[in-house]
């Protein structure tokens, strides 16, 4: 199993362009989420979904879309990017059995310029 | 609003010693308290979780401790390891969010020769 799969690893985006950042996992799991990561800080959750057809707001979902149409991926939007929005963005799924222990994907580091 | 913080940003300790990670939290509806491990460039690594109603749980060299009363936790790792050199993170699965982790600060851990 690969497990969790983000891309692309790094991008570059001028202010007010729109991209669509990847997550994929195999494991089959029903819980998926976004999170962002500023450096010194935690990780903040952007959207999560409990299942394929079903998204809901986390923390922090200003400026960014998710959708989840099947169990195996769940894409996060940048709509109208912003330097605000210049973070590391962690894709993560977790099985609805044990879901304090969430899988992590190997990060996106964005930067927006 | 929930929140989870670390006392120490950084600990240094020496190979072999024992280390130990602090961590405050907020929210005492919170049912599950998560320990994850962040390697540089990685995205962050399941420890250890303990349910609210436990007080102490035991891993594989780790050991974590809940205080309810003063609400903390704290991740203890024996014989540290050059391995074990990391960012470590608190989280809490508040009940009413039960797919919601909320993450705290980080710790980062230095292991000496």
């Amino acid at each position: 199993n690969a497990g969790v799969t983000q891309t692309p690893k790094f991008q570059v985006l001028k202010t007010g362009q729109s991209m669509t950042l990847q997550c994929a996992q195999d494991m089959n799991h029903e819980y998926m989420s976004w999170y962002r990561q500023d450096p010194g800080m935690g990780l903040r959750l952007i959207h999560y979904s409990v299942g394929a057809g079903i998204t809901d707001q986390g923390e922090v979902p200003n400026g960014y879309n998710v959708s989840r149409s099947t169990t195996e991926d769940f894409p996060l939007r940048l709509l109208s990017a912003a330097p605000s929005q210049t973070s590391v963005y962690f894709c993560a799924s977790t099985s609805w059995g044990k879901n304090t222990e969430a899988f992590f994907g190997q990060g996106t580091r964005l930067t927006v310029v | 609003g929930e929140s989870v913080g670390l006392h120490l940003p950084t600990l240094s300790v020496q190979e072999g010693d024992n280390s130990i990670i602090n961590c405050a939290y907020s929210n005492s509806a919170s049912d599950y308290f998560i320990w994850y491990k962040q390697e540089s460039g990685k995205g962050p690594q399941f420890i250890i979780d303990i349910r609210s109603n436990m007080d102490k749980r035991q891993g594989q060299r780790v050991t974590v401790l809940l205080n309810k009363t003063v609400k903390h936790l704290s991740l203890q790792i024996a014989a540290t390891q050059p391995g074990d050199s990391a960012v470590y993170f608190c989280a809490e699965r508040a009940v009413q969010g039960a797919q919601k982790l909320v993450f705290g600060q980080g710790t980062r851990l230095t292991i000496n020769p």
